[in-house]
């Protein structure tokens, strides 16, 4: 079954405790994102991938780390959390820039709160 | 101002009733023309995608795109409780990513 899979689902940290949210996909898809979800900002975007080894920022990058060692996998860090990033985390995956129709792919999201 | 402006509601509704649901942005540029359904405590997923403007229809569902006003719509006939959801529109433009409005959530009652 095609999907992006994250972990953890739910996870309550303290402030300053590192931590990484993991995503995986089984799409073969080169493009990954990193999105947060807050009541009345919608989905922002925090940072994305566009293939292997390449990231750039999205519109909500500070306090948050990514990298993209292999194709599928795209872990998302907090290396010091604070209570501002209490918050409702979607991974999503896409084939590839302008190589259809943009259609994102979502994983289950992962509800983080920081205390 | 932001690029995507979407009502957040709540909207309610009876079961049977239609259900406009609409966005307007201020980009020109976009294309590319989606709405989003999302359950509560799952992942947004693709519901409707239009290219140009006018009607597209799916079942119950009806995207329509006004390019000269700036503005979509999504129409339900014959809402269900099923339908209850936070509704997202989505637009991009060639060569970008989507760019999300902030949802509509929608309760649709028995």
């Amino acid at each position: 079954e095609a999907q992006v899979t994250q972990n953890p689902r739910y996870l309550i940290t303290v402030t300053g405790k590192k931590l990484t949210v993991t995503c995986s996909q089984n799409m073969n898809h080169e493009y990954m994102s990193w999105y947060r979800q807050d009541p009345g900002l919608g989905l922002r975007q925090i940072y994305y991938s566009m293939n292997v080894e390449v990231t750039d920022k999205g519109d909500v990058p500070e306090g948050y780390k990514v990298s993209r060692k292999e194709k599928r996998n795209f872990p998302l860090i907090l290396e010091s959390p604070s209570p501002n990033q209490t918050s409702l985390y979607f991974c999503a995956s896409n084939l590839g820039y302008g190589r259809d129709t943009g259609e994102l792919f979502f994983g289950e999201g992962s509800r983080l709160t920081v205390l | 101002q932001k690029e995507v402006e979407q009502d957040p509601g709540p909207l309610s509704v009876p079961e049977g009733a239609i259900v406009s649901l609409n966005c307007t942005y201020s980009n020109s540029a976009f294309q590319y023309f989606m709405w989003y359904r999302q359950y509560s405590r799952k992942g947004p997923e693709l519901l409707m995608y239009t290219y140009s403007s006018g009607n597209k229809e799916d079942g119950r569902f009806t995207a329509q795109v006004d390019k000269s006003s700036k503005y979509i719509s999504l129409f339900i006939r014959d809402s269900q409780p099923s339908d209850s959801a936070t509704y997202l529109c989505a637009l991009r433009y060639a060569g970008n990513m989507l760019t999300f409005g902030g949802g509509t959530r929608l309760m649709v009652k028995p």
